[in-house]
């Protein structure tokens, strides 16, 4: 993989559905992973900085886990609210660069009450 | 804490003319700021990355002399669209890094740019 692909592109749950997404990345010469959740009109919202491979990280009812063998994280979402309606954004970084990102096209989740 | 600004928030101009977007750390001092554009249902793309005092790097594909940008302090950096074309409309978002050495970029509201 040469590029940060995510899917599903969006999704539409209702509320108290449990979610999750997928994130690919290039394995070789990984550095760290980024998950931001970016509301209409907002700024992106840093979720979690991942760097260890089994690494898992939990905030609230958000919670991801990073597999850096094989290229790939998780985002999941437990017992989804209306709030979490969002465009969630994954980025890789590289070893080989100083901080730059690499972007994903986005998750795009819309809960319904 | 970690908050970033940005300015001005949409901009419409005529073809031909500059335009300067703003972006501000308010709470921290950012040692590197990251310029983005985001095209119509595409990825956020890197355009350039400043550190205070220095000259940018530009990514590939990216001129510099049409995206000019200046990071004077480490509460600023600004980026100038010069003579700007209906090609250049899109959306640009800049980030900021702080001196702690942690990973994370915060990231500005964006600046939504429309030239006719």
């Amino acid at each position: 993989i040469l590029n940060v692909e995510q899917s599903p592109q969006s999704l539409h749950v209702q509320e108290g559905d449990s979610t999750n997404f997928t994130c690919s990345f290039p394995s070789s010469n990984f550095y760290a992973l980024h998950w931001y959740r970016w509301e209409t009109a907002k700024s992106p919202e840093a979720l979690f900085v991942m760097t260890l491979n089994g690494d898992e990280k939990k905030k609230g009812r958000i919670s991801a886990t990073l597999n850096t063998k094989e290229g790939y994280s998780y985002l999941y979402i437990k017992g989804s609210q209306p709030e979490d309606s969002a465009t969630y954004l994954c980025a890789s970084r590289g070893s080989s660069n100083t901080g730059k990102l690499i972007f994903g096209q986005g998750t795009t989740l819309q809960v319904k009450p | 804490g970690a908050v970033v600004s940005q300015h001005p928030s949409w901009v419409i101009c005529k073809s031909g003319t500059s335009v300067k977007i703003e972006c501000r750390s308010l709470d921290f001092q950012a040692t590197t700021m990251f310029w983005y554009r985001q095209f119509p249902k595409q990825s956020l793309m890197l355009m350039a990355t400043s550190n205070e005092g220095s000259k940018a790097t530009y990514e590939q594909g990216v001129e510099k002399d049409k995206f000019l940008i200046n990071h004077a302090s480490l509460t600023l950096s600004t980026l100038t669209v010069t003579s700007a074309h209906p090609e250049d409309s899109s959306f640009y978002i800049c980030s900021a890094r702080d001196f702690s050495g942690l990973e994370t970029q915060y990231f500005g509201p964006g600046t939504r740019l429309l030239v006719l």
